[in-house]
């Protein structure tokens, strides 16, 4: 079975530094790869995607994931992050035909201290 | 924006009792989805529909139902409530393509 896994359960940052959150998913052919984030108390909203293309792909709020295929990798980034960015972040993937089926990951909980 | 609205944000039940969730999406996507998420599990595929009446198991189908009788509303069904039930319930809607999933507030369902 398809599956994603993120090795990065909690994160503690201090305001200004850099952030990279690993993703890793099993599956072999196309994928769609997604980055969702949730704040305290908010509904889970897009970070990113990548359907094809540049494997570097930008979202919202600085962020932005490369996708390397030979390393079954999409992991998220961000050069220097605020107390806002404090949430869970979630890595989330489409395989192939797999009718918009999404597997999440467990998620990322980050915690920026000012 | 796409608006996905549940019909609660807080649920108490008592263990065996019927209980229903109602979710509702206003951008006629064809595609909609019930997870749960539990801490250190991430968010787990119960049930979804791709068309009005047309319904597929996810991961966790067990102890759940689901019905679909109009394309804005997909309700989420506990037949008789159990405490491992107790969890952060989620509805999300999407077109067939491209297939960015977008989400609702959750409903927390506490079953004591």
């Amino acid at each position: 079975a398809q599956s994603v896994s993120q090795h990065n359960h909690h994160v503690i940052l201090s305001e200004a530094a850099s952030l990279e959150l690993g993703c890793n998913y099993s599956y072999g052919g196309t994928v769609n790869l997604f980055w969702y984030v949730q704040y305290p108390g908010q509904h889970l909203q897009l970070l990113l995607k990548y359907f094809s293309g540049d494997p570097l792909v930008k979202g919202i709020k600085g962020f932005e994931a490369e996708f390397i295929k030979s390393k079954f990798s999409f992991n998220l980034r961000k050069p220097s992050v605020q107390w806002s960015d404090t949430a869970e972040y979630f890595c989330a993937v489409i395989s192939g035909g797999a009718t918009n089926k999404l597997i999440f990951g467990t998620g990322t909980l980050l915690a920026v201290q000012p | 924006d796409v608006k996905v609205t549940q019909s609660s944000r807080y649920l108490v039940k008592r263990t065996g009792e019927k209980v229903f969730l109602e979710c509702v999406q206003d951008m006629d996507h064809e595609n909609m989805f019930w997870y749960r998420q539990d801490p250190g599990l991430g968010l787990r595929l119960i049930y979804f529909s791709y068309d009005v009446k047309m319904k597929e198991k996810g991961d966790i189908p067990e102890g759940y139902s689901v019905s679909r009788e109009k394309k804005e509303r997909f309700s989420l069904i506990l037949e008789s409530a159990s405490t491992n039930q107790t969890s952060m319930y989620l509805c999300a809607s999407s077109r067939q393509e491209p297939y960015e999933q977008y989400f609702g507030p959750g409903t927390r369902l506490t079953v004591t």
